[in-house]
């Protein structure tokens, strides 16, 4: 166990519809990651969050959005969903903003139908 | 552009039979390479970190190299539940982020 927890495990959607995954992080862990995986990409780093703010963007659709709170916890919202957004969604979180090891999360498996 | 590349895709061993993956990656600066393990369906389960050519880390049957433009995961004596994609990933120095730029993965199977 990481420590790092994903909520919901599934979610099963219809396109055109909007979701929310939500990341609780390592306690201590100050930047939270996002990545896709899908079986033709591999694993996409999305975006990272430092202590509330956005520190990076990967290759991150303008339909998808995230955010950071207080708590440090995070949210991932994905819009306008599409057959090719179904994949595995981690988070993973990290002690500081830049070099170190992060530690993944179990994931949400996306399925848009 | 900063890349990784993983090989063999898959290797298949009998318990037992040593063997070794490959990760080459091309990045404008290593600032770390880090190496996973991922079960079907889990999330990747953090093994090593290293930062520089010559430096090797070791966990039970596993030892990982680094050269200035390859690591090497090296699987001793494997045995049925070493059997997991291992995936390799990069830190660049382009980034000042903690960013990790990933490879495609090796499939392990071993085999009784």
């Amino acid at each position: 166990d990481s420590g790092v927890t994903q909520t919901p495990k599934h979610l099963i959607t219809a396109t055109g519809q909007r979701v929310t995954l939500r990341c609780s992080p390592r306690s201590g862990d100050l930047s939270v990651y996002w990545y896709q995986q899908s079986l033709d990409q591999g694993l996409q780093f999305l975006i990272q969050y430092y202590n509330g703010e956005e520190r990076a963007k990967g290759n991150i659709l303008e339909r998808f959005s995230a955010q950071q709170f207080p708590d440090l916890h995070s949210e991932l919202n994905l819009s306008s969903l599409e057959l090719g957004d179904s994949a595995l969604y981690f988070c993973a979180s990290s002690l500081a903003g830049g070099l170190g090891e992060q530690y993944f999360g179990p994931g949400t498996r996306l399925t848009v139908t | 552009e900063d890349q990784v590349t993983q090989s063999p895709e898959a290797l298949r061993l009998q318990e037992g039979e040593s063997s070794s993956l490959n990760c080459s990656y091309t990045v404008s600066g290593l600032r770390g390479l880090f190496w996973y393990r991922q079960d079907p369906g889990k999330g990747p389960e953090f093994l090593f970190t290293l930062y520089s050519a010559g430096e090797e880390k070791e966990k039970e049957r596993l030892k990982a190299t680094l050269t200035k433009k390859e690591s090497f995961l090296h699987i001793t004596a494997p045995k049925p539940e070493d059997s997991a994609t291992y995936l390799c990933a990069v830190q660049a120095s382009s980034s000042n982020t903690g960013k990790l730029i990933f490879g495609q993965g090796t499939t392990l199977q071993v085999k009784p």
